[in-house]
């Protein structure tokens, strides 16, 4: 079993429609948690970055952190086509090796217009 | 200003064959970072530098992997001997302390034939 969990899709959802994008993982050091978004032949953007359990928002993107089911969601509110890319889940430790991040495989998204 | 810069964006060696990877970070960023990504994966650790010396380099797969960052700015990734194996995207990133946001270049998409 990977320590990251992410199904890779494809998803392809209307313009305006709500995205739930998912990540489960099992090494429970995990206290850092990211979203990053990645365009095709680009490197991956962060989006979002939540420290332990709870919710952060910003704009139309919410992350949640469930850290006793050991799942993280990123939701897209108001979708646009130019939210149309490759998310990818990300996290790592607390302590000495926090930098060294583990990403799961990445959803593709398509958001027609 | 100037995001991480990645050269070449491509590259096609064959078998055997020596290649050479260069990362030139964001400005004033000491820690550096090599992530691989092969198709249809999250990028993987590779190594990371804080300065001039590579602080983890767990991620290398195998001895013929190698980085250097001689005068803490400027990072080659140098792979002897090529496999096919080897083929996948390259990234780089930097952040401006240790365990700050990662930014991530464009990768260069390294081919072995």
């Amino acid at each position: 079993q990977k320590e990251v969990e992410q199904d890779p899709g494809p998803l392809s959802v209307p313009e305006g429609a709500i995205v739930s994008l998912n990540c489960t993982y099992s090494n429970s050091a995990f206290q850092y948690f990211m979203w990053y978004r990645q365009y095709s032949r680009k490197g991956p953007e962060l989006l979002m970055y939540t420290y332990s359990s709870g919710n952060k928002e910003d704009g139309r993107f919410t992350a949640q952190v469930d850290k006793s089911s050991k799942y993280i969601s990123l939701f897209i509110r108001d979708s646009q086509p130019s939210d149309s890319a490759t998310y990818l889940c990300a996290m790592s430790a607390s302590g000495g090796s926090n930098y060294k991040l583990t990403f799961g495989k990445g959803t593709l998204l398509t958001v027609n217009p | 200003g100037a995001g991480v810069s990645q050269t070449p964006s491509n590259k096609v060696t064959e078998k055997g064959k020596y290649v050479e990877l260069r990362c030139d970070p964001i400005s004033g960023h000491t820690a550096l970072y090599w992530y691989r990504q092969s198709l249809g994966q999250g990028p993987e650790f590779l190594i990371y530098f804080q300065g001039t010396g590579a602080a983890d380099d767990s991620g290398l797969p195998n001895d013929r992997f190698f980085a250097v960052r001689p005068e803490g700015s400027v990072s080659t990734l140098k792979i002897q001997r090529t496999e096919r194996g080897d083929s996948a995207v390259y990234l780089c990133a930097s952040s401006s302390r240790d365990r700050g946001t990662l930014h991530f270049g464009n990768g260069t998409r390294l081919t072995v034939t």
